[in-house]
């Protein structure tokens, strides 16, 4: 089983639309997620963090993290013609000797419609 | 506040040299950790640096090295360049091991 992963898409959807991206992870341990955003030809850019079970909101952004099903997901709402990129799930997860090693999923490529 | 910084941004080398890349954290970071991106392999981690310790390493094999100076920053090399090692690597920064990490621009290496 893949540490992270996540469905590699495409993932269509129209403008204005609600987009939901998903991502398991196999290790109980982990302790932090982030979701990050990558343009293509860009570096990653860090969209949300989330480090206890629930949801958290910020702008058109919601994370959703349930420890129990070791799930993560990231809904955009309102999605827009510049919200196009690949959104990367990354876990934290503890790697040994008080060390941690954040791990990422090959990415879901999202494309808004206009 | 600036952003993490890395230098240089593009590099073209033939197989067999030595590459050496540097990354400027954000003021106030302690830990720096190197990423390689591949469009096959995705985004893998190589390792993390902490207070000039490598807390951290990858499933990479010894021809790629790096170091942590007093100042954070932080450099990689990579000896004996082989084809598969052209790739865009990442540096990023965070507060801690736990802490959101933020991502320089990048080192495009070519390998010819």
């Amino acid at each position: 089983q893949k540490e992270v992963e996540q469905n590699s898409g495409p993932l269509s959807v129209p403008e204005g639309a609600i987009a939901s991206l998903n991502c398991t992870y196999s290790d109980r341990g982990s302790q932090s997620f982030f979701w990050y955003r990558q343009y293509s030809g860009k570096s990653p850019e860090l969209i949300m963090s989330i480090y206890s079970n629930g949801d958290k909101e910020d702008g058109r952004f919601t994370a959703q993290l349930n420890k129990a099903s070791q799930y993560v997901s990231l809904l955009i709402r309102d999605s827009q013609p510049s919200d196009s990129a690949t959104y990367l799930c990354a876990v934290n997860r503890h790697s040994g000797a008080g060390s941690y090693q954040l791990t990422f999923g090959k990415g879901t490529k999202l494309s808004v419609i206009p | 506040k600036a952003g993490v910084t890395q230098t240089p941004r593009y590099l073209i080398k033939t197989r067999g040299q030595q590459v050496t890349l540097s990354c400027s954290p954000i003021s106030g970071h302690r830990s720096v950790s190197w990423y390689q991106q591949t469009p096959g392999q995705g985004l893998q981690f190589l390792f993390e640096y902490f207070s000039e310790t490598q807390r951290n390493k990858g499933n990479f094999p010894g021809r790629f090295s790096g170091r942590q100076f007093s100042n954070s920053r932080s450099e990689m090399n990579v000896s004996t360049l082989e084809l598969g090692d052209s790739a865009l690597y990442l540096c990023a920064s965070s507060l801690g091991p736990l802490n959101e990490q933020f991502f320089g621009p990048g080192t495009r290496l070519t390998v010819l």
